[in-house]
């Protein structure tokens, strides 16, 4: 079957315009996860979706970073008033769900978001 | 916090030579897994070891779970171009949870012809 989408691949974007970044994740994967990756910085947790339980936005840099899980399949993240520290690769991964030992992340190729 | 050290941050060598990369922490975990990326896709699963003491083979790749299970080694016989990417480990807590899964900064692998 397809593997977890997103799009776009890549976005370059003027400070201070918002952004949306989509992701489709495996079908009948529960979890759902966005990660930032910066040159140097591995992979930053943002925020994580599973099943219908609240999701856990501990990872979210700033208020201007939101994101939304539609019928427990696709997901946007939503940036607001870009600044170019924002620029990064943004990676959405899906799995089976929670029991992490046994549950490996399925990525996507990511959006790489160029704020100028 | 749970932090994993991965090591060497950059390794360069040449077509043939053998590497071992590190994944170390002060934490225990319940399971760790291995990543690699290439560039423009995303990170990719090699291997999952629940066990301490865990060994487990992928052709020229061998995976090693330390005994006390906060530490685990990548060994690669006979590198070769192919293998040429970001390698990322991932330590897990039992429960789930976001925060039950910790990433490295990676170790940049580049094998020379």
């Amino acid at each position: 079957g397809a593997g977890v989408s997103q799009s776009p691949s890549n976005k370059v974007t003027e400070k201070g315009k918002d952004v949306e970044l989509r992701c489709d994740p495996i079908s009948g994967h529960t979890a759902l996860y966005w990660y930032r990756q910066s040159l140097g910085q591995g992979l930053e947790f943002l925020i994580y979706f599973q099943g219908n339980s609240a999701p856990d936005k501990s990872g979210l840099p700033s208020d201007r970073f939101s994101a939304e899980r539609t019928g427990g399949s696709v997901s946007t993240l939503t940036i607001q008033r870009t600044q170019q520290e924002d620029s990064a690769v943004y990676l959405c991964a899906s799995s089976r769900g929670p029991g992490r030992a046994n549950s490996p992340l399925h990525f996507g190729n990511g959006t790489r978001l160029t704020v100028t | 916090t749970q932090l994993l050290e991965q090591s060497p941050q950059f390794l360069s060598i040449q077509e043939g030579e053998n590497l071992t990369v590190y994944c170390n922490s002060s934490s225990v975990f319940s399971s760790l897994q291995w990543y690699r990326q290439e560039p423009g896709e995303g990170p990719v699963l090699l291997v999952t070891v629940v066990t301490g003491g865990e060994v487990k083979k992928l052709k020229r790749l061998t995976f090693q779970f330390g005994d006390a299970r906060k530490d685990s080694s990548l060994h690669i016989t006979a590198a070769q171009p192919g293998d040429t990417g970001l390698y990322l480990c991932a330590g897990g807590r039992s429960g789930g949870g976001a925060d039950g899964l910790t990433f490295g900064k990676g170790t940049h692998l580049i094998i020379q012809p």
